[in-house]
């Protein structure tokens, strides 16, 4: 079976430019996450789908960051414009409903680098 | 809110030696814990979890309890491998509604032969 697939696994870009993230998840799976996780830090949550809604976006900076998953099943993660501080590793996880005592898949991750 | 602390790294340990890493939480309520594994250039994988107090979480000759009476989930075991070199994650999520992981910083555990 294969596992969460995203890319670019690498993104080097000048600030200000924009960037874009892609994730599919487990075939099957309902609910998809995206983390930003910063050097030397764990995953942080910023927005989580159940199918193509996005239930759970409270952390995500809406004047730069945006995000979509059409049809429920693949999605983009997006910031425009990219700053300094933007530079960290975007995860993406998939689990099959996404209730307390399930088990999330993550991806590889896409490590971003503003310069 | 809710925290995970974990202990500082790098925890450094020649190969058969035994491991632990420390865990604590912070949580209103009861949450589920687990101890997530990142290998280099992979992303997390899921190594064990416990649900409620007392539960042993075990796999791959990890072990973790979860003590409610002193907030912790240690992750223990008692010979590691080079194989083993990676960073650990302890994490939680509260048993209501949807499941919201809190990660701590993470340990890396270097293994040497």
């Amino acid at each position: 079976e294969a596992g969460v697939v995203q890319s670019p696994r690498y993104k080097i870009i000048e600030k200000k430019q924009p960037v874009a993230f892609w994730c599919n998840p487990i075939s099957g799976h309902n609910t998809l996450y995206w983390y930003l996780q910063n050097l030397g830090q764990g995953p942080e949550l910023l927005i989580r789908y159940e199918n193509e809604e996005a239930v759970d976006d409270s952390q995500l900076p809406k004047d730069r960051f945006s995000a979509e998953r059409l049809k429920g099943v693949d999605s983009t993660l997006k910031i425009q414009p990219a700053e300094l501080g933007d530079s960290a590793v975007y995860l993406c996880a998939s689990s099959l409903t996404g209730k307390s005592g399930d088990t999330q898949y993550f991806g590889p991750g896409t490590r971003l680098t503003v310069l | 809110g809710n925290s995970v602390t974990q202990m500082e790294g790098p925890v450094t340990l020649s190969e058969e030696a035994f491991l632990t890493i420390n865990c604590t939480y912070t949580a209103t309520g009861y949450p589920s814990l687990f101890w997530y594994v990142q290998y280099p250039g992979e992303g997390l994988q899921l190594l064990l979890k416990a649900t409620k107090a007392d539960d042993k979480g075990s796999n791959k000759g990890f072990e973790a309890t979860y003590r409610k009476e002193t907030t912790s989930f240690h992750l223990e075991k008692g010979s590691v491998q080079v194989s083993d070199s990676a960073v650990y994650f302890c994490a939680l999520t509260m048993n209501t509604g949807f499941q919201k992981l809190v990660f701590g910083t993470g340990t890396r555990l270097l293994v040497s032969p």
